[in-house]
């Protein structure tokens, strides 16, 4: 039930944008998307809600289509700080306070 | 402390030892979460508390892993007779309540059994 993440690495180039997505197999409560770089602690970006709420930083968008079960995180106009891997994470409609996170995606902007 | 602390940061034990690995949440924070990441993983759930009750321990490898968190606060991953496939990164985070507010992970101890 783990969450399938696509595409699995991207480059890109300063100012470029990228969409990066999430699906699963179960009926969704949330998602979560964080950011990790080498090294460091996973970083907060956004929760998706059922019904629609969203929870997260300013500059970060995102879409949980709640049908079909599937997020997208959107990166537009990326930063050199962008760079880093993308994980989501899923929590079903039992609400059991457990997110199961996605393999990540790996993106990595160029100069 | 302003974040999640995690010690040791770096853990080497030789295969059979027992290991046991400490998380400070935020203060304040009700809800507290054990993963396990792989190289090049996403992070695998294994266990969960709200304040000093484990709710939900179903992630945890064998039952050579326990965690216990006795007063609400700092909690404790353990591991006994330590194997190869140990081997990880284990992030501890915290958050204020359960799932519907942001999680803040620690820096993770890296755990290495040979």
């Amino acid at each position: 039930q783990q969450p399938v993440q696509s595409p699995q690495a991207v480059i890109l180039r300063e100012g470029e944008d990228a969409v990066i997505n999430c699906s699963s197999s179960k009926a969704l409560y949330s998602v979560h998307w964080y950011r990790q770089k080498h090294g460091e602690a996973p970083v907060f970006l956004m929760i998706l809600l059922k019904g629609g709420e969203q929870k997260g930083h300013e500059k970060i968008s995102a879409s949980f289509n709640e049908k079909k079960q599937q997020s997208s995180l959107y990166l537009t106009a990326s930063q050199l700080s962008y760079s880093g891997t993308y994980f989501c994470g899923t929590e079903g409609v039992n609400r059991d306070d457990k997110i199961i996170f996605g393999k990540g995606t790996r993106l990595h902007i160029l100069p | 402390g302003a974040g999640v602390s995690q010690s040791p940061r770096y853990k080497v034990a030789k295969r059979g030892q027992d290991v046991a690995l400490r998380c400070d949440p935020i203060s304040g924070h009700v809800s507290l979460f054990w993963y396990q990441q792989a190289l090049g993983q996403g992070p695998e759930f294994l266990t969960y508390f709200q304040n000093e009750a484990q709710l939900d321990k179903s992630g945890l490898p064998s039952d050579r892993f326990f965690a216990e968190r006795p007063e609400g606060s700092v909690s404790t991953l353990k591991i006994q007779r330590t194997q190869q496939e140990d081997s990880a990164v284990y992030l501890c985070a915290s958050s204020l309540q359960g799932t519907n507010t942001e999680a803040f992970f620690g820096q993770g101890t890296r755990l290495t059994v040979v």
